[in-house]
């Protein structure tokens, strides 16, 4: 299986804040990376794909880079709804696979 | 909108399997793929399997001994069942609809919590 390691596992960011999440692949996948949030009783929600494609109806702040195996997560300016945990998962092979989360907390 | 709902038992025993099942609603099932993932509490998501609506399947190996997806075009709806349950299946169970071979979870149901326990 590829492991996925995000860092850090937690965060804490005020309004407006540009944050960073990083995903490490144990191998190379290419740019087969997807990003999602997900918010306490909710279900996770699709926000890049293909490391850096836009999932429609996701605000432009936010951003995917990379390719191989490191990538990154950016939220260029913090709003308030974006306060949740971070998950990226690989598409490159079965079993799918997610990194263990960050969770985006207030400071 | 694509709508996603899953349904199934809240409990089950030890040993029992667990049955969920995923009804989508506002698009067809027809010509994407729908997988199931897993969230024990207060931990990670786990992709547990996927199925196309032509029925193929692909499974994590650490449950593909255990784990059965299926679907019913006519009714729009595709199914998990999971035995030999044991407390580590407690979880909350998502379904999703998935791109080609269930690489990507586009929408996703509201899960339903599954406790195992006697």
């Amino acid at each position: 299986d590829i492991q996925m390691t995000q860092s850090p596992s937690s965060l804490s960011a005020s309004v407006g804040d540009r944050v960073t999440i990083t995903c490490r692949a144990s191998q190379s996948i290419s740019s087969y990376l997807n990003w999602y949030q997900q918010k306490p009783g909710k279900a996770p929600k699709l926000l890049i794909y293909a490391a850096s494609s836009l999932q429609s109806g996701v605000p432009s702040r936010f951003s995917g880079s990379g390719s191989g195996t490191d990538f990154t997560l950016t939220i260029s300016t913090l709003q308030p709804e974006d306060f949740a945990t971070y998950y990226c998962q690989q598409s490159y092979s079965i079993p799918r696979t997610f990194g263990q989360g960050t969770k985006v907390e207030i400071k | 909108q694509v709508q996603l709902q899953e349904s199934g038992p809240g409990l089950v025993k030890p040993s029992e399997t667990l049955s969920l099942t995923c009804t989508v609603s506002g698009g067809s099932i027809s010509f994407f793929y729908w997988s199931w993932i897993r969230q024990p509490p207060e931990t990670g998501l786990e992709w547990i399997g996927y199925i196309s609506d032509s029925g193929s399947t692909d499974y994590n190996p650490s449950l593909k001994s255990r784990v059965t997806i299926s679907v019913d075009t006519s009714k729009n709806l595709f199914s998990l069942k999971l035995r030999s349950v044991t407390a580590a299946d407690t979880a909350v169970y998502y379904c999703a609809r998935s791109t080609t071979g269930g690489a990507t979870m586009d929408y996703w149901g509201q899960g339903s919590l599954v406790t195992v326990s006697s």
